[in-house]
């Protein structure tokens, strides 16, 4: 199974600031690779797929980047509404896709 | 609007079985892969099943295979997931997504919470 690892497992920023969370496939996955963001409560919400596609109606303060095993979500300028938790997730042996243990951020 | 809604989780003892269901709208739910995917408590995301939009194809996670079984009735719009020989590690947050056109899951449901307890 390929393993997936995010890294840091939490931080914390300010507004305005750029965040940038990391993805790390156990095996090479092409661009295979989708971003989520969760709110306490609340169901994911696609962010990004397919390495560096912005799912419709995501703001472009959030871009994907990356390829065969290190992925990298950014946020260019951090927003209050922004805190939550990031997963990534492979689909490249899908239908086993499998997801990232998240990278939780919070707002100073 | 698409819009996702399961229902029918809830506290069942191990070795109970439950019927989780979702109902679909705001897309042409026939057209679509559909998958479950589960969130244990504090923790992270696990895709469960998936089938394919005419119901031919189901694939499973390894843990739930021979207990757990995805089917669909695209006239009710509606997915489902049979879940038989409960465990206590099957307890989490159940929610019914849409698979994308490159297996993301672009539509979630609210998820429906299924405890195994005695």
């Amino acid at each position: 199974d390929i393993q997936m690892t995010q890294s840091p497992s939490s931080l914390s920023a300010s507004v305005g600031d750029r965040v940038t969370v990391t993805c790390r496939a156990s095996q090479s996955i092409g661009s295979s690779l989708n971003w989520y963001q969760q709110k306490p409560g609340k169901a994911p919400k696609l962010l990004i797929y397919a390495a560096s596609t912005l799912q419709s109606g995501v703001p472009s303060r959030f871009s994907g980047s990356g390829s065969g095993t290190d992925f990298t979500l950014t946020i260019s300028s951090l927003q209050p509404e922004d805190f939550g938790t990031y997963y990534c997730q492979q689909t490249y042996s899908a239908p086993l896709s499998t997801f990232g243990p998240g990278t939780k951020v919070d707002i100073k | 609007e698409v819009q996702l809604v399961e229902s029918g989780g809830g506290l069942v003892q191990p070795g109970g079985s439950l019927r989780l269901s979702c109902a679909a709208s705001g897309f042409t739910f026939s057209s679509s892969w559909m998958s479950w995917v589960r969130q244990g408590p504090g923790k992270g995301l696990e895709w469960v099943a998936n089938i394919r939009p005419d119901g031919s194809k189901k694939n499973y996670v390894d843990s739930v295979k021979g207990r757990f079984t995805i089917s669909r009735d695209n006239a009710k719009n509606s997915l489902y997931l049979q879940m038989n020989s409960l465990r206590a590690e099957d307890t989490a947050v159940y929610y019914c997504a849409r698979d994308g056109s490159v297996t993301q899951f672009d539509c979630w449901g609210q998820g429906t919470l299924v405890t195994v307890s005695s």
